[in-house]
């Protein structure tokens, strides 16, 4: 069974700080997608970032990288230069292959204090 | 506009009485999916469907029952079998080449 372990229930930062949310996840595929989403207030889910597990190369979109970890099998995600709309619940997910289900870890909630 | 539509977006129930929220996409994706969130447990999965006429149960599929009887459709009802239904109720449709899931506003169910 696959599982996804966020073990960081909050977080804080201030504006132009960067910031590091963990995910350690389970999985016995070689071949898997990892993914970050956000949740801010409104409760709109919103695509953060994604990896492809057979890539190397970590990804990266504008502020938000990635720390992939295979071996380890962990997936952090990097914020830099944090602003106020940072502010939401992330959440780490995981999904084998195509055809078998995506699945979340439980959230970080982060806030970002001027 | 393509995206979800989740209706409605609350809703109030009695006990012992069946609701269904409804799920609507217009991004061609053949995969959809239903997660519950609860504080503090993140997204849970209850069921799943990868095309029409078929779907899986998730992790937490009691007291819970789908249809996908249209590639644009996946209905969720909420039974008087499910003990605690008070839940924020997420539905999601998944682009097959990316992975990412395209995600509804949600229905928020309260139990009185």
């Amino acid at each position: 069974a696959q599982t996804v372990t966020q073990s960081q229930p909050e977080m804080s930062v201030q504006e132009a700080e960067t910031v590091t949310l963990s995910c350690t996840y389970d999985t016995s595929e070689s071949d898997y997608y990892l993914f970050w989403y956000k949740q801010p207030p409104s409760r709109q889910m919103i695509l953060v970032i994604r990896q492809e597990a057979y890539k190397q190369q970590n990804a990266t979109e504008n502020r938000f990288s990635v720390n992939f970890q295979k071996a380890a099998k962990s997936f952090s995600l990097k914020i830099s230069d944090s602003q106020l709309g940072d502010a939401a619940m992330y959440f780490c997910a995981l999904q084998n292959q195509a055809g078998t289900a995506l699945i979340f870890g439980k959230g970080t909630t982060l806030s970002v204090s001027s | 506009d393509g995206g979800i539509t989740q209706s409605p977006k609350y809703l109030f129930r009695k006990e012992g009485q069946n609701v269904t929220l409804s799920c609507e996409q217009n991004l061609n994706h053949d995969a959809m999916y239903w997660y519950r969130q609860d504080p503090g447990q993140g997204l849970r999965l209850i069921y799943y469907s990868q095309i029409v006429n078929d779907f899986q149960k998730g992790d937490i599929a009691e007291g819970y029952s789908v249809s996908r009887e249209k590639k644009e459709s996946f209905p969720l009802t909420v039974t008087s079998a499910q003990k605690n239904p008070t839940a924020f109720y997420l539905c999601a449709s998944q682009d097959w080449f990316t992975g990412e899931l395209f995600f509804g506003e949600g229905s928020r169910l309260t139990v009185l």
